[in-house]
């Protein structure tokens, strides 16, 4: 059984277009994170929620929008896609915001905008 | 705030050589540490992580870390390479009470035959 699923897990797409990324986690966590990683590999934080309410809300552009109806799934909605959004994007679960839990991650989502 | 440096994007490393990845953090309170690998088209998966009950820290697949707080260093080494250790690794950390994990840049680890 997976642990923590995305779909899709290719996604190309062209500029100007509005795409969504879905994530859904069978571990029964509260917390729910959206990393994304780019072509240098370097790993940014850009959202997470806890049971339904962010708490992470890093600086990036409000064409990204998370929403999650349920505490399983976490879904990520781009509007107006550029081309520097093309980069690997994750999705990634812990069983609390904090303390010393290990993050569980998705096989990723690798966004191409052409 | 905190931070994660870790020195050398590439390593490579002879099949049955030691294996050594650097990671240095800054943190102005006890942290959490991990280290993280990712296969080549996964995602990432915990190796080990440090939470303060043991400065000498074992994981999967022979890996360990040692926490050194005079240093602040979390090093990770594994005494005999295999060619399935070639992967992309991350050192992470975390303030206690903190919600954000901040992962350092990786290091690439290379096998060689």
């Amino acid at each position: 059984d997976t642990a923590v699923s995305q779909t899709p897990k290719y996604l190309v797409t062209q500029m100007g277009n509005d795409k969504s990324i879905k994530c859904e986690q069978n571990l029964g966590h509260d917390t729910m994170y959206w990393y994304k990683q780019d072509s240098k590999k370097f790993l940014k934080i850009m959202f997470s929620y806890n049971n339904k309410e962010l708490i992470i809300n890093e600086t990036v552009p409000n064409r990204f929008s998370p929403k999650s109806p349920d505490k399983a799934h976490l879904n990520l909605h781009i509007n107006s896609l550029e081309l520097g959004d093309s980069a690997v994007y994750f999705c990634a679960s812990s069983q609390v915001p904090g303390e010393t839990y290990e993050q569980y991650f998705g096989p990723g989502t690798r966004l191409t905008v052409t | 705030a905190q931070s994660v440096t870790q020195l050398g994007s590439h390593v490579s490393v002879s099949e049955g050589a030691l294996v050594l990845l650097r990671c240095n953090y800054s943190s102005s309170v006890p942290p959490y540490l991990f280290w993280y690998v990712q296969y080549p088209n996964q995602g990432l998966q915990l190796l080990l992580k440090y939470t303060s009950a043991a400065t000498l820290v074992k994981g999967i697949n022979g890996f360990e870390a040692e926490f050194k707080k005079s240093e602040t260093s979390f090093h990770l080494t594994k005494p005999s390479a295999h060619m399935s250790d070639a992967a992309e690794y991350f050192c992470a950390v975390r303030n206690t009470g903190g919600f954000k994990t901040i992962f350092g840049a990786g290091t690439r680890l290379f096998v060689k035959a």
